[in-house]
């Protein structure tokens, strides 16, 4: 596709469920990254795929936070037993190769735990 | 640990006015600086993109400086319009071979007609 396409662009759900977000990257781009953003504050780095395998999840906050990228192309983040703190945008961003380079982002997902 | 701070936090100007939004970093070891914008509800776009051995890059009415030595960026915007009214970001990617970038909290500039 032409950009970062993220689905869905809203959910809300209740505290203890399991939710999906998905990103689809720029077509041909080999890394994508995941970053959280809450209300008022920068965007926080989550995790980094490079082709299929994650070069770099340090910024999980922790085991419930996981994420796939079984074919090097569409990535999806999953949060178990949400919780009320989860709640906020999360963008992901791809870039066309290795190393650091300009990263293009998805309009966002944003995620409300009731 | 990387630090990124934006100041000012807000800023609203009468458009014409040119101004400065400035970026500091506490590690000097970075291999790029990039700035983006935001508009409210939506993702980021990049506006400029800094190697470490670039002293500035430049768009059309943003200029962008960097001073790696000192842990400083600045984004110069002239001619200020209210459809430059946003956030603005800026992040640092670390010198290994990643693109994870550290973020300010952002300025937030309003542009009145």
């Amino acid at each position: 596709g032409a950009g970062v396409s993220q689905t869905p662009s809203n959910k809300v759900t209740e505290k203890g469920k399991y939710v999906e977000l998905r990103c689809d990257p720029i077509s041909g781009h080999t890394a994508l990254y995941w970053y959280r953003q809450s209300l008022g504050q920068g965007p926080e780095f989550l995790i980094y795929f490079q082709g299929t395998g994650a070069a770099d999840d340090s910024g999980l906050p922790n085991d419930r936070f996981f994420a796939v990228r079984p074919e090097g192309s569409v990535s999806t983040l999953k949060i178990q037993r949400t919780e009320r703190g989860d709640s906020a945008v999360y963008l992901c961003a791809s870039s066309l190769g290795t190393g650091p380079g300009e990263l293009f982002f998805g309009e966002g997902s944003r995620l409300t735990v009731l | 640990k990387q630090e990124v701070t934006q100041i000012p936090a807000a800023l609203s100007v009468p458009e014409g006015e040119n101004l400065v939004l400035n970026c500091s970093f506490t590690d000097s070891a970075i291999y790029n600086l990039q700035w983006f914008r935001q508009d409210p509800g939506k993702g980021l776009t990049s506006l400029l993109l800094i190697q470490s051995s670039q002293r500035e890059q430049t768009s059309g009415r943003l200029n962008a400086s960097l001073d790696k030595s000192s842990g400083r960026s600045t984004l110069y915007i002239a001619a200020s319009q209210p459809g430059d009214s946003a956030t603005y970001l800026c992040a640092v990617s670390g010198s290994g071979n990643t693109g994870k970038l550290i973020f300010g909290q952002g300025t937030t500039l309003q542009v009145k007609p």
